[in-house]
């Protein structure tokens, strides 16, 4: 499978825990984005890399938030002392290009 | 910038029937346009885009899109619906930036049902 996967699909957290996904990109992609979806929206944008220099990050990503992509190949989003309403599907996606993103399967993460 | 409307929250069809599914773009300059479904339970898979060029683009499953400039839309067809068609449509722009991330904006899309 050459497509774009993330680890794990399900996450069920306690609040005040920390928890960290990881997206492993499309191989020769340098282009990396997270997203966020919650349920009856569409995803909305958190940050994005280029390599591995994080060039952009969205205020959505609080300082609980963070990310990175060490050596420009897989990435990691962290999030310290989750809140519920953090509860939401979190998205990868890739490209080679501005011509368009490929999507991860998302993690899906509960907080109770 | 770029921004997109989706007037229909919901579209029904009959299987068989064409389908559309309504985009219109507010942008200053050339618009880059793009169309995500997702289906039940799994991510955003892409379907087309259009850059520049034709104005008829095809995309993945049979879809195909109109980019008319005089109406400012970009709408989503195919000629003939399956029940596997029903999911989550997005019409989404990249928006552009000086750190060159043209990260995509979603509205909350149409959801189509494709009825047997």
């Amino acid at each position: 499978d050459t497509g774009v996967s993330q680890d794990p699909r399900h996450k069920i957290t306690k609040r005040g825990q920390n928890v960290t996904f990881r997206c492993d990109p499309i191989s020769e992609h340098n282009r990396l984005y997270w997203y966020r979806q919650t349920l009856g929206q569409g995803p909305e944008f958190l940050t994005y890399f280029q390599n591995e220099a994080q060039l952009e990050k969205s205020r959505l990503l609080s300082d609980r938030f963070s990310a990175e992509r060490p050596k420009g190949s897989f990435s990691t989003l962290e999030i310290q002392r989750t809140e519920q309403g953090d509860s939401a599907m979190y998205l990868c996606a890739s490209s080679l290009t501005a011509a368009g993103q490929f999507f991860g399967p998302g993690t899906r993460l509960t907080v109770l | 910038a770029q921004s997109v409307a989706q007037p229909e929250d919901q579209v029904n069809v009959a299987e068989g029937n064409p389908l559309t599914v309504k985009c219109t773009y507010s942008v200053s300059g050339n618009p880059y346009l793009f169309w995500y479904v997702q289906y039940p339970n799994r991510g955003l898979q892409f379907l087309l885009k259009y850059i520049t060029g034709d104005n008829l683009v095809k995309g993945s499953y049979g879809f195909e899109a109109e980019f008319n400039k005089s109406q400012t839309s970009f709408h989503l067809k195919k000629p003939s619906a399956l029940v596997s068609d029903s999911a989550l449509y997005f019409c989404a722009p990249p928006a552009g930036s000086g750190a060159g991330s043209y990260q995509l904006t979603f509205g909350k899309g149409t959801k189509l049902s494709v009825i047997p």
